[in-house]
């Protein structure tokens, strides 16, 4: 059970080019969220998606597309990468009654340059 | 739109001391809330939540609706206390967190 994992774990991209970063959860959660993680902004919501073939804007979503074509998956990517996309990038998922308590992955670490 | 307010960015303690981490949030509703616990080299992970009024690795946290603020405090830190710490909220009926800035807790030996 290896709950939720990302790939990859680092990536340098050079400005202008595109990248997509993988998801999967292993726990049949209907939820899944990504997160972009900077420092002295905590982590802030990009997009969501509360099922399969589902997404939502969330807070920061400018610059990044989702799709959710299985359960298992939430893709993220960046069209065009631009040095402000350079963060800390943190998949979740949840099951339907405990939004609240969302399960981690260990994050992808991108720098644009 | 609801947010969550972390003021300290660095709380630095030594071993045995009493530890408040503040979070206050803005939201009109009645919302749910939850600390979140970052070790190093670890998963950011869920430490309590205020509905389960329950102590988790010593720490507890009280909502206070009138102050609208839910601190995490142990009355003694320990070394392996030190981490990042988030406080989040989730509005009723919604389906996503909004996380604080983190708190960075250092407890020295």
């Amino acid at each position: 059970n290896a709950g939720v994992t990302q790939t990859p774990k680092f990536r340098v991209l050079k400005t202008g080019q595109s990248m997509t970063l993988l998801c999967a959860q292993d726990m049949n959660h209907e939820y899944m969220y990504w997160y972009r993680q900077d420092p002295g902004m905590g982590l802030r919501l990009i997009h969501y998606s509360v099922g399969e073939g589902t997404t939502a804007k969330g807070e920061v979503p400018d610059g990044y597309n989702v799709s959710r074509l299985k359960k298992q998956n939430f893709l993220l990517g960046l069209e065009s990468a631009a040095p402000s996309q350079t963060s800390v990038y943190f998949c979740a998922s949840s099951d339907i009654q405990g939004v609240g308590e969302q399960y981690f992955g260990p994050g992808t670490r991108l720098t644009v340059t | 739109a609801q947010r969550v307010t972390q003021p300290e960015k660095l709380l630095s303690v030594f071993k045995g001391a009493p530890v408040e981490l503040k979070c206050n949030y803005s939201y009109s509703g009645s919302p749910e809330l939850f600390w979140y616990v970052q070790y190093s080299r670890q998963r950011l992970q869920l430490l309590l939540r205020h509905i389960s009024r329950e102590s988790i690795k010593g720490f507890t946290a009280d909502l206070n609706k009138g102050e609208t603020s839910f601190h995490l405090k142990k009355p003694f830190a320990q070394e392996e206390d030190s981490a990042m710490y988030y406080c989040a909220l989730i509005r009723t009926g919604r389906r996503a967190l909004t996380f604080g800035s983190g708190t960075r807790l250092q407890v020295q030996p």
